[in-house]
């Protein structure tokens, strides 16, 4: 199964500061189509998880554009460019390239300071 | 607009079966796969199971395989977690959501959840 790691797993920040979270997995996830299958998703206390990102770099409808996805490979980085009240919850990433399992990462927690 | 229901969890003794259930709308739903995962109290998210939009194929973790059944009756729209030989580690709450269709990239809708405990 393919391991997904984050870090950091506590992230204090301040609004309007920029934030950025890590995930690497333990395999490359470039499927044989070529494309790579990373999402981000963010879970804020008491609701379910919701999609922000998918293949890397796509937001998904009605996410702010401070949000953006990058990487490739194994390396992969979740970046809010100006961090928001909104924005505090656990975000997590998944691979989908090497299934079954479809894998996450452990969270990451988002705090304001 | 799209939506999940899950329904069907509840407080069980080890050893004993539920099953979940989750009624979804909004969408051509004999179209998509279907997944459930699975959230444990103050926990990560966990991929549970995976049923092909026509129900030819099936996927489970292994820590379920064997134990866990995932159904679909497309009539109804409605995907099934068949639960049976619980465990106290199974408590979790149990998420339905969108899987692959076409060009649409699986995991874009969430239902609420639904909570099972398992305890003596």
């Amino acid at each position: 199964d393919v391991v997904m790691t984050q870090s950091p797993l506590s992230l204090p920040v301040t609004l309007g500061q920029p934030a950025s979270i890590s995930c690497r997995s333990s395999q490359s996830l470039v499927h044989s189509d070529g494309t790579t299958y990373l999402n981000w998703f963010h879970q804020r206390p008491g609701q379910s998880p919701r999609r922000l990102i998918y293949k890397v770099s796509n937001r998904d409808s009605g996410v702010p554009d401070r949000f953006s996805g990058s990487g490739s490979g194994t390396d992969f980085t979740l970046k809010i460019s100006r961090v928001e009240a909104e924005d505090v919850g656990v975000y997590y990433c998944m691979q989908g390239t090497h299934w079954p399992p479809w894998t996450f990462g452990q969270g990451t927690k988002v705090e304001i300071k | 607009q799209v939506q999940l229901v899950e329904s069907g969890g509840g407080v069980v003794q080890p050893g004993m079966s539920l099953r979940l259930s989750c009624a979804a709308s909004g969408f051509l739903f004999k179209e998509y796969g279907m997944h459930w995962v699975r959230q444990a109290p103050g926990k990560g998210l966990e991929w549970v199971a995976i049923i092909w939009y026509d129900g030819s194929n099936k996927y489970h973790a292994e820590s379920v395989k064997g134990r866990f059944t995932i159904s679909r009756d497309n009539s109804k729209n409605t995907v099934y977690l068949q639960m049976n030989s619980l465990r106290v580690e199974d408590t979790a709450v149990y998420y339905c959501v969108r899987g692959y269709y076409a060009n649409s990239p699986p995991f874009d809708y969430w239902g609420k959840g639904t909570l099972v405990t398992v305890s003596s």
